[in-house]
């Protein structure tokens, strides 16, 4: 089983819909997560941290369930520009803290 | 402020030489990670510093490949007599602590290695 899971896609949607992503991850003693955002042949950018308590901003909304050992990501009123590919990313704490980036969800928004 | 920079932008070189990928990172952050992404696969987990630390090398692939970090900055990837396999996108990030949880890491460009 791989330590970061996702749905690889792609996901196709229509401007203005609305568009989960979910992430599991195998080490139950995982400390912090967090969703990166990838542009086609650029490199990851944060888009934000997952917190127990959920998350959100603007459009965006984070839910972490420990219990489950499952990340989601909702994105609404999608816009052609939130094209791209959604990466889950989970830190273990092991020594340092050892970061593990999931495969990636690719999300094509059309007009 | 500047970013985290690597260099070269792009590399092709021929099997079985030896490759210099270099990472500067951004000015005042101790925590250094080196990534490989191949093409339409997630990032791989290479090496890690921080600080003064020894560095975390568990995600090296073989023994061609090393890395050091010089002065707490600059960090040099090193991989020796170059494979087709090793045809990758190496990624370098750089975050203010590798110990805080929720410290972001900052993405550099990434070197686009091309082994012929």
């Amino acid at each position: 089983r791989k330590e970061v899971e996702q749905d690889p896609g792609p996901f196709n949607v229509p401007e203005g819909a609305t568009v989960a992503f979910n992430c599991t991850y195998s080490n139950s003693a995982s400390q912090s997560f967090f969703w990166y955002r990838q542009d086609c042949r650029k490199e990851p950018k944060l888009l934000m941290s997952v917190y127990s308590s959920g998350n959100e901003d603007g459009r965006f909304t984070a839910q972490l369930n420990r219990a489950s050992q499952y990340i989601s990501l909702l994105i609404r009123d999608s816009k052609l520009s939130d094209s791209a590919t959604y990466l889950c990313v989970v830190k273990e704490r092991t020594g340092g803290f050892k970061t593990i980036f999931g495969a990636g969800t690719r999300l094509f928004v059309k007009a | 402020g500047a970013g985290v920079s690597q260099s070269p932008s792009n590399k092709v070189t021929e099997k079985g030489k030896d490759v210099e990928l270099r990472c500067d990172p951004i000015s005042g952050h101790t925590a250094l990670y080196w990534y490989r992404q191949s093409l339409g696969q997630g990032l791989e987990f290479l090496i890690y510093f921080q600080g003064n630390s020894a560095p975390d090398k568990s995600g090296l692939p073989s023994d061609r490949f090393s890395a050091e970090r010089t002065g707490g900055s600059v960090s040099t990837l090193t991989i020796q007599r170059t494979q087709q396999e090793d045809s990758a996108v190496y990624l370098c990030a750089s975050s203010l602590s590798g110990t805080g949880s929720y410290n972001e890491q900052f993405f550099g460009p990434g070197t686009r290695l091309t082994v012929l």
